[in-house]
């Protein structure tokens, strides 16, 4: 167990829908970061934050977007959901956001869009 | 931009062989952070190591071994003595120091099966 808490675990839902992904992470770290996994992209970075500021952006669509709150917990939110945005999405952790930093990874939101 | 190639897609095994996952990366930047993970069918990703540009000692954790030369941009990761439960999706993942910015850039992924 990472100590990094997702929620929930599965999510299905429909076309053109919304949802909201949740994650705490581990106690006393500062950074989250929020991967994508498909089996056609591989594990994608989304975006990070840092104390609850956004601190690093990767591959992240315009309909996804992500917040860290004052508690340190996290939640990503995806709009105008696509077949395509069926994937596992990772929250990891880390102390503070730096390089050499190893992250710790929650167990994953599956996501199914039909 | 940062790359990592795992060219190896798939490997099988048998039960107490020894297997070799490979891992090639690029990038521009001298001080860089290379990491193995590894994912069991259970899906989560686990931490199994780290380890920096400016130091290219290999390093052995029990039956777990890395191999890491800046010369051929290469941080391979031996198993001896495969067991089942070795079953699992490696990744090899690269980071740069960026200040508090930091993210992992992951290869595909080797998936190794290990059969009793």
């Amino acid at each position: 167990d990472s100590g990094v808490t997702q929620t929930p675990k599965h999510l299905i839902t429909a076309t053109g829908q919304r949802v909201t992904l949740r994650c705490s992470p581990r106690s006393g770290d500062l950074s989250v970061y929020w991967y994508q996994q498909s089996l056609d992209q591989g594990l994608q970075f989304l975006i990070q934050y840092y104390n609850g500021e956004e601190r690093a952006k990767g591959n992240i669509l315009e309909r996804f977007s992500a917040q860290q709150f004052p508690d340190l917990h996290s939640e990503l939110n995806l709009s105008s959901l696509e077949l395509g945005d069926s994937a596992l999405y990772f929250c990891a952790s880390s102390v503070d956001g730096r390089a050499f930093n190893e992250q710790f990874f929650g167990p994953g939101t599956r996501l199914t869009v039909l | 931009a940062q790359k990592v190639t795992q060219a190896q897609t798939e490997i099988s095994v048998v039960e107490k062989e020894d297997v070799t996952l490979d891992c090639v990366y690029e990038t521009r930047d001298t001080t860089y952070y290379l990491f193995w993970y590894k994912q069991p069918p259970s899906g989560e990703l686990v931490f199994l190591i780290r380890r920096n540009s400016f130091d290219e000692q290999n390093e052995i954790s029990g039956r777990y071994s890395w191999n890491f030369q800046k010369s051929t941009s290469s941080f391979n990761f031996t198993i001896t003595a495969s067991q089942v439960v070795d079953s699992a999706v490696y990744f090899c993942a690269l980071s740069k120091p960026t200040g508090a910015n930091s993210k992992l850039t992951f290869g595909k992924g080797i998936t190794l099966s290990v059969r009793p």
